[in-house]
């Protein structure tokens, strides 16, 4: 079967812009999360996303936010863009997530490089 | 909160040596460890998952253990090859939902 799929894998954007990922998970799978991979920070938790409802959040500021869909695709949304924010995107699916004991999938991530 | 830290950052072996990797972790109420590897600018592939309640997982050439009493989790690699080469990534599912990973073990083996 198709595994997680991240679009698009690479994306430039200059300070103060916005953007928007896109993941879709295995079929099947309802939990989404999203976590940033930095040189320096390692690999960070954003937010879980189950039946559409937000389920868990990690400690970043609110310029970055997302939401599921239905279908359980899920997208994740970067406003006002710093420096900073260049990193490896990654989002990872699960059957269920959280704290259910099945394993997490992890698509290929989107590259995003802020200028 | 959850810290995870792996050991060594980085370790090269000539190809067919076994080896450790060490994953540890500060509090015990784990759901579950997952191991990962990551080859450069990709994204992550799942190895093994361990469920706080079992002791260890095996998986061809692998094998992963969990002390949770201890806070401890070690990926063993048999017969290392080339293709091996990754980064190697432990991550903890704690109480609150929260997976926390460790910033990694750089392999590389040499042919």
């Amino acid at each position: 079967k198709a595994g997680v799929t991240q679009t698009p894998r690479y994306l430039i954007k200059t300070r103060g812009q916005q953007v928007t990922l896109s993941c879709s998970p295995i079929s099947g799978h309802r939990s989404v999360s999203w976590y940033q991979q930095t040189p320096g920070q390692g690999l960070q938790f954003l937010f879980e996303y189950f039946s559409e409802t937000q389920r868990n959040k990690g400690n970043f500021p609110g310029r970055f936010s997302g939401r599921q869909f239905s279908n359980s695709r899920s997208e994740m949304n970067v406003s006002t863009l710093e420096l900073g924010d260049s990193a490896l995107y990654l989002c990872a699916s699960s059957l269920w997530g959280g704290t259910s004991n099945t394993e997490a999938f992890f698509g290929q991530g989107t590259r995003l490089t802020v200028v | 909160k959850q810290e995870v830290t792996q050991i060594p950052a980085a370790l090269s072996v000539p190809e067919g040596e076994n080896l450790v990797l060490n994953c540890s972790f500060t509090d015990s109420a784990i759901y579950n460890l997952q191991w990962f590897r990551q080859d450069p600018g990709k994204g992550l592939t799942s190895l093994l998952l361990i469920q706080s309640s079992q002791r260890e997982q095996t998986s061809g050439r692998l094998n992963a253990s969990l002390d949770k009493s201890s806070g401890r989790s070690t990926l063993y690699i048999a017969a290392s090859q080339p293709g091996d080469s990754a980064t190697y990534l432990c991550a903890v599912m704690s109480n609150n939902n929260d997976m926390r990973f460790g910033a990694g073990t750089r392999l590389t083996v040499k042919p």
